[in-house]
């Protein structure tokens, strides 16, 4: 298997640019997770999917972000406009639903750095 | 809501000898999992090892193992024959039950340091 693939790896923008990060979950997997880490706040989950519908986006930071699952196979995160203090490592990670103990399994993240 | 904490920022041991590495966490729950994720330089979370809170044993891994203290809500992990490749930083995480919360809670991390 390949595992959860994200792409841009790194991006480099400007303030007030849109950012769009995209993940593809491990092929079969019915959940899909958005992290971010920072040095200040560490690991915070920001959204996640279940059968491509968004359950949880207590953690999204404001309305600048967004975050969508087309389907099974593709889900994009948005940051429009971006700021500085977006600046931040982005992982996605997939499980499959044989219950809540089911481990999450964590893409290479993307490195984003909003000038 | 729960918490995760690990003492240890930093946390250092020789190639071959042993190291613990602290995580309680606080919870009201008694069904839930812990788990163990390394993160090395090249920033990708791996998971080292879990554990059900229904269950006694502690869980092992080859050289990765745990102490659950459910009691006193501590899991910590020991890294047996420390290698160079285990140098990351570790965080400890927790997840808890029921419903369709999916939701991992992590520590801040520790950096471990392999010294050859």
């Amino acid at each position: 298997d390949a595992g959860v693939i994200q792409s841009p790896r790194h991006e480099v923008t400007e303030m007030g640019q849109e950012v769009t990060l995209r993940c593809k979950p491990i092929s079969g997997h019915d959940y899909l997770f958005w992290y971010r880490q920072t040095m200040m706040r560490g690991l915070e989950l920001l959204i996640y999917f279940n059968n491509n519908v968004p359950i949880d986006d207590s953690g999204m930071p404001e309305d600048r972000f967004s975050a969508k699952m087309p389907n099974a196979s593709f889900s994009t995160l948005k940051i429009q406009p971006s700021e500085p203090r977006d600046s931040a490592v982005y992982f996605c990670a997939s499980s499959l639903d044989r219950g809540w103990g089911e481990t999450q399994y964590f893409g290479p993240g993307t490195r984003l750095l909003v000038l | 809501a729960q918490t995760v904490t690990q003492s240890q920022p930093e946390m250092s041991v020789q190639e071959a000898e042993t190291v613990t590495l602290s995580c309680t966490y606080d919870t009201s729950e008694s069904d839930y999992y812990l788990f163990w994720y390394k993160q090395p330089p090249s920033r990708q979370m791996i998971l080292v090892i879990r554990q059900e809170a229904y269950k006694q044993q502690n869980a092992t891994e080859n050289r990765f193992s745990v102490n659950f203290q459910k009691a006193a809500k501590s899991f910590s992990l020991k890294i047996s024959d420390s290698q160079l490749g285990d140098a990351a930083m570790y965080f400890c995480a927790y997840r808890t039950s029921g419903g369709s919360n999916y939701k991992l809670t992590f520590g801040k991390g520790t950096l471990l340091t392999v010294n050859p």
